[in-house]
């Protein structure tokens, strides 16, 4: 089973900045990353597939990187809505996901 | 556009059975080459896959559940369904239903349904 790691487990952010969330695998999972925003009540939607391709819709503000073990998202400039939970998921094996980052508002 | 809506009951007792269905909207669940999936969320384990049913029925489920459930599809109703056996406490979740997005051997996904909660207690 591949674990998923989180990092911050809270970002504290104030709209208009920068946010850099990370996320790691146990063992290298290739580029089959995704990346999903909760908010509360509602399902997870998906954002990023294929560690840096954008989901039909989603900003262009909303940006993936990294490769093997190591993944970052990044959210260029905070809106409103962006405060929300995200997780990351790896489907290079078995899909798991990891306990999420609640980015809060400063 | 795809739209998922699952369903059952709220509660269920310590060894029973859980049994949810996810009707489908805007695509049959018999055509297509992704999979239906089904997923949960618990505050002490998180988000967890379940597993996948492809539009002719084959399964593939997670190994941790694997003994415990199954999935088919009612091709008459357009509609997934879960089937989860000797439920415990552990089991207490929110239960999602989900298309594969993509990805070659396991899926990541998109869209969810929007999720119903299932208690399980006496």
């Amino acid at each position: 089973e591949v674990v998923m790691t989180q990092s911050p487990a809270i970002l504290s952010v104030s709209p208009g900045e920068g946010a850099t969330l990370s996320c790691r695998a146990s063992q290298s999972v290739s580029s089959n990353l995704a990346w999903y925003q909760q908010k509360p009540g509602q399902a997870p939607r998906l954002l990023i597939y294929a560690t840096s391709t954008r989901a039909t819709g989603i900003p262009v503000r909303f940006s993936g990187s990294g490769s093997g073990t190591d993944f970052t998202l990044t959210i260029s400039s905070l809106q409103s809505e962006d405060f929300a939970l995200y997780f990351c998921q790896q489907y290079n094996n078995w899909p798991s996901f990891g306990p999420g980052t609640k980015v809060e508002i400063k | 556009q795809v739209q998922l809506q699952e369903s059952g009951p709220g509660l269920v007792k310590p060894s029973q059975t859980l049994s949810l269905t996810c009707a489908v909207s805007g695509a049959s669940i018999t055509s297509g080459s992704s999979p239906w999936n089904w997923l949960r969320q618990s505050a002490e384990k998180g988000l967890v896959w379940i597993g996948r049913i492809y539009s002719g029925g084959t399964t593939t489920y997670n190994p941790s559940l694997k003994s415990r459930v199954t999935m088919t599809l009612d091709k008459s109703k357009n509609q997934v369904s879960l089937k989860l056996t000797s439920v415990t406490a552990a089991d207490t979740a929110v239960y999602y239903c989900a298309r594969a997005g993509g990805g070659l051997i396991m899926p990541f996904f998109d869209p969810w349904g929007q999720g119903t909660l299932v208690t399980v207690s006496s």
